[in-house]
């Protein structure tokens, strides 16, 4: 079993929609969420962490947290062309250097 | 004024051959990682130093060495290449646990 799954996509929307991003973890003691967006061609970007169970949200980006379900999300309002990239699930252990990250997300919005 | 850097940016070499890649932050980070990013775009960690000493070490082929000479600078000497270590090579950086900033790649391309 991996570690970190997410659908691997393509996930297109169309401009102004709502793009929503699932990711699990396998492992109960997961502590710290991330997500990274990465353009193509270019190194991962930190966009949001979570840390507690519920919805933390900066800006058009809210990422959502359920411990029990061990499932993390991230959703995306109003989406517009510049958010097309791969966006990436990290987990990591409290206090733990080492970040899981999932395979990615592939977002593509239509203009 | 860049972060996290790495030097060179795109690497082409034949197999057998040994090469080095260059990392340094000027974040005042004490943690700094070396990740692979395969063709099929999975961010997997390699190695992490902290304070100069090795923290995680993952099942990476003894080829692989990492060297951290003091805590802005990381470098990873790769020896005998083979074709499959063509990847793009990630250096990151954290000052607590987790939140790693990335670098902009470092592309081998094994011939």
């Amino acid at each position: 079993q991996k570690e970190v799954e997410q659908n691997s996509g393509p996930l297109s929307v169309p401009e102004g929609a709502i793009a929503s991003l699932n990711c699990t973890y396998s492992d109960r003691g997961s502590q710290s969420f991330f997500w990274y967006r990465q353009y193509s061609g270019k190194s991962p970007e930190l966009i949001m962490f979570i840390y507690s169970n519920g919805d933390k949200e900066d800006g058009r980006f809210t990422a959502q947290l359920n411990k029990a379900s061990q499932y993390v999300s991230l959703l995306i309002r109003d989406s517009q062309p510049s958010d097309s990239a791969t966006y990436l699930c990290a987990v990591a252990v409290s206090n733990d250097y080492k970040l899981s990250f999932g395979a990615g997300t592939t977002v593509t919005v239509r203009a | 004024d860049t972060a996290v850097s790495q030097t060179p940016k795109y690497l082409v070499t034949q197999m057998g051959n040994d090469k080095s890649i260059k990392c340094e932050q000027n974040l005042g980070h004490d943690t700094m990682y070396w990740y692979k990013q395969d063709s099929k775009k999975f961010l997997k960690i390699m190695f992490s130093y902290n304070n100069k000493e090795l923290i995680i070490n993952e099942t990476v082929p003894n080829r692989f060495s990492p060297k951290s000479p003091d805590k802005a600078h990381l470098n990873l000497h790769i020896n005998s290449l083979e074709l499959g270590d063509s990847a793009v090579y990630f250096c990151a950086s954290s000052s607590v646990a987790e939140t790693q900033y990335f670098g902009p790649g470092t592309r081998l391309l094994v011939l």
